[in-house]
């Protein structure tokens, strides 16, 4: 299994409150990935990193920023925590040499209360 | 952009027989792969099988296989001798541009 961590993996928090959702790995791949996963909805992407410094937004971008400040780190932040972004989320790395596949973290289950 | 269709939200099978899942897909990109992955009820996203655009030959993995038609933009799973730990969601997926972009998902049933 791909060296991948999440943390935490279950939060509780109020709206209006500030979140950060850690994602670590230890296979030095080059990119690195926010999902979030609702019903119906299958996982659609928030954003993802290309390498430290270097981000870019998905599909689902609004009320969410990252940062990468080492390769093997990859935070994303809710600045003020909504209801609508109670979901499941999941990092995911990749190794672009190796034709895009991707490795999931277990996720993190968040509720905005 | 890219988008992915899975039309199937529920599927069922008996244990043993044989069941397709089926996936369309569009995109611009002239070079990309086409994945299927299963999300058990412990969550954990597993790779099932990875399909090279650009070969003709459908991937295999075991009791897992793939139709890929490229002109239709199909890419179906099929499952043989269906087991009890076959139970998941399944979702299918294509690459591009750096991105993975997923469908709904099928969530899968084994009858006993």
């Amino acid at each position: 299994d791909a060296g991948i961590t999440q943390s935490p993996r279950h939060k509780v928090t109020e709206t209006g409150t500030p979140v950060t959702l850690r994602c670590h790995q230890t296979e030095n791949h080059r990119y690195m990935y926010w999902y979030r996963q609702d019903p119906g909805h299958g996982l659609r992407l928030i954003h993802y990193s290309y390498g430290v410094k270097d981000t870019d937004k998905g599909e689902v971008s609004d009320g969410y920023s990252v940062s990468r400040s080492k390769t093997e780190d990859f935070l994303l932040t809710l600045e003020s925590a909504t209801s609508s972004q109670t979901s499941v989320y999941f990092c995911a790395i990749s190794d672009f040499e190796m034709a895009d596949e991707q490795f999931f973290g277990p996720g993190t289950r968040l509720t905005v209360l | 952009a890219q988008t992915v269709t899975q039309s199937q939200p529920e599927m069922s099978v008996q244990e043993a027989e044989t069941v397709t899942l089926s996936c369309t897909y569009d995109t611009s990109e002239s070079d990309y792969y086409l994945f299927w992955y299963k999300q058990p009820p412990s969550r954990q996203m597993i790779l099932v099988i990875r399909q090279e655009a650009y070969k003709q030959q459908n991937a295999t993995e075991n009791r897992f296989s793939v139709n890929f038609q490229k002109a239709a933009k199909s890419f179906s799973l099929k499952i043989s001798d269906s087991q009890l730990g076959d139970a998941a969601m399944y979702f299918c997926a294509s690459s591009g541009n750096e991105k993975l972009t997923f469908g709904t998902g099928t969530r899968l049933t084994i009858i006993p």
